[in-house]
């Protein structure tokens, strides 16, 4: 299996701050990378896929990147509707997903 | 537009099999290069992929999981079935399925049915 060690697993920032959250993968993924918004007590939404690709409807503030085995995920500028939780997830293989990333507002 | 919602029992007993059902619209699994699968998160727990079921009937499971589901289709009805053995209090959870495009994401969800494992 391959393993994703994502972190933080929580975070606290104030509106208008950059925000990084970073996914590591156990073994090289290419950019076989996806990261999702889980807001409570919703379904996960697809923001990024191949590690760097802007779903369609996604705001811009939203970023990603990496390949291999380190990808980062980022936030430039973190808004009231951003507090969710995070996820990376690889299909390299078998899917796996990160242990998640709860972003609050400080 | 794509739709997917999960269906099945909202309580069984330990030992007991699970069988959910995954309606969807809006796309066919007869598609080359699409797929459904299922995921499913414990309470204030991670998300944790489980199976996948592609349009050419290829399927994969998770290996922790592997002994205990069974995955199919019906093109007709527009149907994903998983079933899941002997199920314990552990897998207690929501259970969602959602659409993937072949490119090894999942962009379309269901809304999840939460399960619980309890006697």
């Amino acid at each position: 299996d391959i393993q994703m060690t994502q972190s933080p697993s929580s975070l606290s920032a104030s509106v208008g701050d950059r925000v990084t959250i970073t996914c590591q993968a156990s073994q090289d993924i290419s950019n076989y990378l996806n990261w999702y918004q889980q807001k409570p007590g919703k379904a996960p939404k697809l923001l990024i896929y191949d590690a760097s690709n802007l779903e369609t409807g996604v705001p811009s503030r939203f970023s990603g990147s990496g390949s291999g085995t380190d990808f980062t995920f980022t936030i430039s500028s973190l808004q009231p509707e951003d507090i969710a939780t995070y996820y990376c997830q690889q299909y390299d293989n078998l899917p796996t997903f990160g242990g998640g990333t709860k972003v609050e507002i400080k | 537009q794509i739709t997917l919602k999960e269906s099945g029992p909202t309580l069984v007993k330990p030992t007991q099999t699970l069988t959910l059902t995954c309606t969807f619209s809006g796309f066919s699994l007869s598609t080359s290069g699409v797929g459904v699968g299922w995921i499913r998160q414990p309470p204030g727990k991670a998300l944790e992929w489980l199976a996948l079921i592609y349009w050419d009937d290829d399927k994969r499971y998770s290996p922790s999981l592997k002994s205990r589901l069974t995955i199919t289709k019906d093109t007709s009805k527009n149907q994903v079935v998983l079933t899941m053995t002997n199920m314990d209090p552990v897998d207690t959870a929501t259970y969602y399925c959602a659409h993937n495009s072949g490119s090894g994401c999942f962009d379309y969800w269901g809304q999840g049915t939460l399960v619980t494992v309890s006697s």
